[in-house]
């Protein structure tokens, strides 16, 4: 079944710094790819869309300039939290869909992020 | 506003014990319902789709059905490994993309 890989699964860092996700599609080709964001006891929310060779999607409420997308290839995207603050920690979780745009989206393991 | 509900937010049942799980809708063009099963710090997994009222999906213990404007999990004779957070999500049309809509998911614990 369609994998898709997300690194690292969990990372801790100072306030101030810059944390970068990547999610990799592994035996597809992924030309969209959705970033989530889920705290504890939540549903999860989506953040952006991520378009291969474009400019990502975002989500209203998400600063563009606080969470960077990339999506160099058909099989990477990458998710870069800037300046970290204590409040971006959360579980933030990568997604792709295999084929059309009716098929069910297929999720990474997730990233958890503390922030300090 | 498009909205998804899913009830009980938590529940425990005996190995064995067969229950449901609701998911309510209200949304303004539904294009698919999914459930997801999430495991404590893993992304979800996805289950069933359902597109239309009256269709119903099965894989081993669990079983997914869908009216207009609720969907079912049906867990029966539940095991221990079922325990996890099963997730729901509807698909609408917005802004000319698809979205996905999530729930904020019930916790289910099985004990042996």
């Amino acid at each position: 079944g369609a994998v898709v890989s997300q690194h690292p699964s969990w990372v801790i860092c100072k306030s101030g710094t810059s944390v970068k996700i990547e999610c990799r599609s592994l035996d597809f080709q992924a030309t969209t790819m959705f970033w989530y964001r889920q705290f504890p006891k939540q549903s999860l929310m989506l953040m952006a869309t991520s378009n291969e060779g474009s400019k990502a999607t975002y989500e209203q409420g998400v600063e563009k300039d606080k969470f960077l997308i990339n999506h160099a290839s058909l099989t990477l995207s990458t998710l870069t939290v800037t300046s970290a603050h204590p409040e971006d920690s959360s579980f933030y979780i990568c997604s792709a869909r295999v084929g059309r745009d009716n098929s069910p989206l297929h999720f990474g393991n997730g990233t958890r992020l503390t922030v300090t | 506003e498009d909205q998804v509900t899913q009830s009980p937010e938590a529940l425990r049942l005996q190995e064995g014990e067969s229950s449901s799980l609701n998911c309510s809708y209200t949304v303004s063009g539904l294009r698919g319902l999914f459930w997801y099963r999430q495991d404590p710090g893993k992304g979800p997994e996805f289950l069933f789709t359902l597109y239309s009222a009256g269709e119903e999906k099965e894989k081993e213990r669990l079983k997914a059905t869908l009216t207009k404007k609720e969907s079912f999990l049906h867990i029966t004779a539940p095991k221990p490994e079922d325990s996890a957070t099963y997730l729901c999500a509807v698909r609408i049309l917005m802004d000319s993309s698809y979205k996905l809509i999530f729930g904020s998911g019930t916790r289910l614990l099985v004990r042996p």
